[in-house]
Order: structure tokens, then sequence, then C-alpha cells
């Protein structure tokens, strides 16, 4: 079993959906990452978080460290959100374990 | 403000042949780590280093090798390509040891060892 789980795999929503990734962990953490990563491109860092909840723009990201479960919504999803959604924990400085990731496809 | 800049972006070799994936960050990071990316898995950690003159291995260190000979740069190095190795490599940097960090990427090479 991998120490970090996402899931879906895959989503496509409609423009203007909510949408909500998951990620579970298995291992103790000092915090969590959530990343995203265009179709070609590189990989950019969304939110770091080891409790509660952070908000930026559209996008929100919680973590419930007891269930060790951590979840990323986007409110009001566009096309332009259309990108893989990277799940990484940090449990031994500043090594990260990755999940595989979400594929999300916004229609318009 | 350049950020993590990795050379070349595209790169194809034959199998046997050796070379050196460059990366390079201008953000005083003490920490710079290389990862490769293959389909359906998570990125995998292959060597890190927390300064110039430290490293280690990761998860995947079979095949590469780094060095730190100053703050600014982390080469990744194939030694003798394999088929295996096809993947996109990432070069990542934060600071280090001040809790917990945000990682910067840079944008990538993708290799391909036919």
């Amino acid at each position: 079993k991998n120490e970090v789980e996402q899931s879906p795999q895959n989503l496509t929503a409609q423009e203007g959906e909510f949408i909500t990734i998951n990620c579970s962990y298995s291992v103790g953490i000092s915090a969590l990452h959530w990343l995203q990563q265009h179709p070609g491109g590189g990989i950019v860092s969304l939110f770091m978080l080891s409790s509660g909840k952070k908000k930026h723009g559209r996008l929100i990201a919680t973590i419930n460290i007891q269930e060790k479960h951590s979840s990323l919504h986007i409110t009001a999803s566009h096309p332009r959100d259309s990108a893989v959604y990277i799940c990484a924990v940090s449990s031994q400085g500043n090594k990260l374990v990755f999940g595989a990731g979400t594929i999300l496809r916004v229609k318009s | 403000n350049a950020g993590v800049t990795q050379t070349p972006k595209f790169q194809v070799l034959k199998t046997g042949q050796s070379m050196t994936l460059q990366c390079a960050q201008d953000m005083n990071h003490e920490y710079m780590s290389w990862y490769r990316q293959d389909p359906g898995m998570g990125l995998r950690l292959i060597h890190y280093s927390v300064g110039a003159g430290i490293t280690d291995q990761g998860e995947v260190p079979n095949g590469y090798n780094v060095s730190r000979s100053t703050t600014e740069d982390f080469p990744l190095r194939l030694l003798s390509a394999a088929p295996s190795q096809t993947s996109v490599y990432f070069c990542a940097s934060s600071f280090w040891g001040i809790g917990n960090q945000p990682q910067h990427f840079g944008d990538g090479t993708r290799l391909s060892i036919l």
C-alpha cells in the first residue's frame, strides 16, 4: 500500500462545478503539500499545511491530522484549472513522499 | 528572479551514453533534490543535498550520481543510460532546517533512452 493515496485518479467536471480531490496518508507527517502540474509543464506549490484550512482564491485545502486525510477543493471550476493535482507529505525534514496525482479536466 | 532552472528541457540518448542534467537555483536554498516522474506513479526521490559538499541517496539512486560544489548548482549525472531511466526529471529546492518549507520546482527535463 502506498504511503500517500489520492482519489479520484481521474476527474472530469463541467465549468462552474465544485471539485474535491482527496488525499489519505499512512505515516506521521510534519506537513502536507498540494501541488499543481499543467500538461507538459512544471510543478507549482499550491499549499503547505500542517493543520486546519488554507484558502487562496478559489482553492481551499483542509487537513484532518487525526484521520490522516486532506482535501483540495476548487470552487467555480474553470477550464484553466485543468491540470494534475498532486498531494505530498513531509515526515523527515524536507523529504517529500508523493501521491500518484489526480488528473482533472474541466470542460466548458 | 529565475527560481529553479533545469537544462536541457528535452533529451534523447542511446543506451550506454552518459549525460548530465543541470539544475540551478538563485534563491540561496540549502536543500536541493532530484525526482523522477513516471506514468501512474508519484514522484520518487533520487538524490538530495542539504548544502554544499553534502549529498545523500533517496529512494531510487541506482544509476545516478550527484555532486554539490556550490549552493546554487546540483547536477544529476546518468553514468550509463538505460531504457528504464526514460522519465521526466524534476529538480526542487527549499530552505533547510527552519521547519516546514514549500518546495520550488523546475520545469522538468524530459529524457528518452533508446
